[in-house]
């Protein structure tokens, strides 16, 4: 089956310019994760989508953070305006159900930010 | 507060050798434990799940433990190979569905 696709893989930007990563998670899987790693940390959850609808956003900066699901199936995760501190890997995962019964996570390559 | 924690540092070994990776929580009661794997540029991949009635889970080459008394899983890789140089993850469930990652240990395994 194909994996959790994700684009752009490299994108650098200036402070306070606006970007947008796109997630095609696994055909089927209910559950889409947004993760920010930083260099050196492990992956933190952003946002957890359950369908299309927001299962946990508890640790997204919704002043700057925003992520929709439409349809329940492709994902956007944007930043506006991005800071220095946004600079990481945004990686997305799907899982099947995401019903906290222990479920694997698929994730994708990631996209890696630079803020200049 | 939560935490989790891995060695921070480099493990070093041998190929051939068993490589042992902890991690350690604090202030969790997580009804499961995941190990994952992540190569540079690469999104982390599932290893293993253990349960927390589970003291021992294996797959081919690799082990976990996981004592809830002292709050640690240990994570073994018997006859290590180059090819299993990386970065192992080890994450926790900490809500109904969400999953806390800890930093990571990178593992070096030299020919």
């Amino acid at each position: 089956e194909a994996g959790v696709a994700q684009s752009p893989r490299y994108k650098i930007i200036e402070k306070r310019q606006s970007v947008a990563f796109w997630c095609n998670p696994i055909s089927g899987h209910a559950t889409l994760y947004w993760y920010q790693q930083i260099l050196g940390q492990g992956p933190k959850l952003l946002i957890q989508f359950q369908n299309n609808g927001v299962v946990d956003d508890s640790q997204l900066p919704k002043d700057r953070f925003s992520a929709e699901r439409l349809k329940g199936v492709d994902s956007t995760l944007k930043i506006q305006p991005a800071k220095l501190e946004d600079s990481a890997v945004y990686l997305c995962a799907s899982s099947p159900r995401g019903t906290g019964v222990g479920e694997t996570q698929y994730f994708g390559p990631g996209t890696r930010l630079l803020v200049l | 507060s939560q935490k989790i924690e891995q060695n921070s540092e480099a493990l070093n070994i041998q190929e051939g050798k068993t490589a042992t990776l902890t991690c350690n929580y604090t202030n969790y009661s997580p009804a499961y434990l995941q190990w994952y794997r992540q190569d540079p540029g690469r999104g982390p991949v599932f290893l293993l799940l253990i349960r927390e009635n589970e003291k021992e889970k294996r797959k081919e080459r690799l082990k976990v433990t996981f004592d809830t008394t002292l709050k640690q899983s240990l994570f073994h890789i018997t006859a290590s190979q180059p090819a299993d140089s990386a970065t192992y993850l080890c994450a926790l469930l900490s809500g109904y569905s969400t999953l806390t990652f800890g930093k990571g240990t990178m593992l070096l395994v030299s020919p």
